[in-house]
Formats: C-alpha cells, sequence, structure tokens
C-alpha cells in the first residue's frame, strides 16, 4: 500500500523560507512516476506547485516557479519542497502525491498524503 | 493557462437524489480529466480519470462523461458517504495542471 507522509515546520515568518518533506513508504520512489507537491488554502481549490521524477527532472508551476525548488533523495524515498520569500499568501495546506501517468490517460494524482498546514505569519 | 469551471459551486441534495456537476475548460483538454471527493479535513481522493475512466474500489454510482472542454460527474443515487466537495482537474498538455473551484454536496 502506498502511503504518503509530509513533514514540516508549522509556522514560517514571512520573507523565510518553507521546507517540507515526504516521506513514500510501501512504493520506491525510483518505479517509474513523477511525484508531486499541491497546496490549498482555506476555502480554495487544489493548487498544483510542482512534480519531480526520481532522476530529478521537473515541472513547477510557472505563478511560483521563482520561488521553488523540488528535490528528491532516492535513498531515504523522499521528496522536499523548498518555498522562498513566503508571504501570508502562501498559507495552506500542502500535499505531497503520487503523479501516476499512461499516454491513454495522462497524468492523475492517484496517491496523497495525509496533508501538512504551512502557516505564515510573524 | 487552462482554467477549469465547476457549476454549480454548491447543491442541496437528499438521500437517493441523482446529482450531476459540470466542469468546463477554458480550451480543448481532450478526455484529460480528473475527479477528485474532498471530505472535510481530508486529502483529495481520486475518484475518475481520464474522464470516465473509474478508480479502483470507487462505487460504481460515481460516473464520469465528456470530452473536449465539457465535462460532468453524476452520482446516480446519492448515498451518506458522497456528502463531500467534488474538484476536477485537467492533465492536458504540458503543465501548470490545473484544479476547479469545487462542487460542495450538501445535505437538503
Amino acid at each position: 500500500q502506498v502511503q504518503l507522509l509530509e513533514s514540516g515546520p508549522g509556522p514560517v515568518k514571512p520573507s523565510e523560507t518553507l521546507s517540507l518533506t515526504c516521506t513514500v513508504s510501501g512504493f520506491s520512489i525510483t518505479s517509474g512516476n513523477y511525484w508531486g507537491w499541491i497546496r490549498q488554502s482555506p476555502g480554495k481549490g487544489p493548487e498544483w506547485i510542482g512534480s519531480i521524477f526520481h532522476t530529478g527532472s521537473t515541472y513547477h508551476n510557472p505563478s511560483l516557479q521563482s520561488r521553488v525548488t523540488i528535490s528528491v533523495d532516492t535513498s531515504k524515498n523522499q521528496i522536499s519542497l523548498r518555498l522562498r520569500s513566503v508571504t501570508a499568501a502562501d498559507t495552506a495546506m500542502y500535499y505531497c502525491a503520487r503523479m501516476y501517468f499512461d499516454i491513454s490517460t495522462s497524468y492523475y494524482f492517484d496517491y496523497w498524503g495525509q496533508g501538512t498546514l504551512v502557516t505564515v505569519s510573524s | 493557462d487552462i482554467q477549469m469551471t465547476q457549476s454549480p459551486s454548491s447543491l442541496s441534495a437528499s438521500v437517493g437524489d441523482r446529482v450531476t456537476i459540470s466542469c468546463r475548460a477554458s480550451q480543448y483538454i481532450n478526455k484529460f480529466l480528473n475527479w477528485y471527493q474532498q471530505k472535510p479535513g481530508k486529502a483529495p481522493k481520486l475518484l475518475i480519470y481520464a474522464a470516465s475512466k473509474l478508480q479502483s474500489g470507487v462505487p460504481s454510482r460515481i460516473s464520469g462523461s465528456g470530452s473536449g472542454t465539457d465535462f460532468t460527474l453524476t452520482i446516480s443515487s446519492l448515498q451518506p458517504e458522497d456528502f463531500a466537495t467534488y474538484y476536477c482537474q485537467q492533465s492536458y498538455g504540458s503543465p501548470p495542471w490545473t484544479f476547479g473551484q469545487g462542487t460542495k454536496v450538501e445535505i437538503k
């Protein structure tokens, strides 16, 4: 059973860097899938942040690209997110998810972590 | 970016009702449309992928249809566990992959 677990610092101050880790269990992150970060502000729809393949190949949402770094640690079966220069607008629940791809179906997010709430506040 | 617009934003229905939720893309997305269900305090759960394919374990009263720009999620007979918020998400072409704003299904 694929399980994902996000971990992070909780509160972050404005202008600082948000750092989150997603630990995957029950499935190797080198097994041919992309892995993504998605966030959801209170009362809003989810927003895709970016995705990474185990080789380090990444896609980012252009709206966040200049502030985002996504990395992978295959030895720990983990992916990580760093978001620089945060503001209150970055307050959200942050999820990691597996992106399944098939040529006939394109991408979809089939396994999700429980999410971690990040609050940006001074 | 491709914008996804869902309608209605909320609806009230009774157990046993047939419920239909619409999702419209701002441009052609072929059949690359996915549906998720989210309950309070939980992560979204994949229901339908590629417009009409039922994810394993999802009950058959839930179905999806559509292609191009217009898509529909149907629950044929609403059950108590179906009261939740539903999101569509497109994965056509290059990212960013975008979600709709959600449709909340409430108990009448």
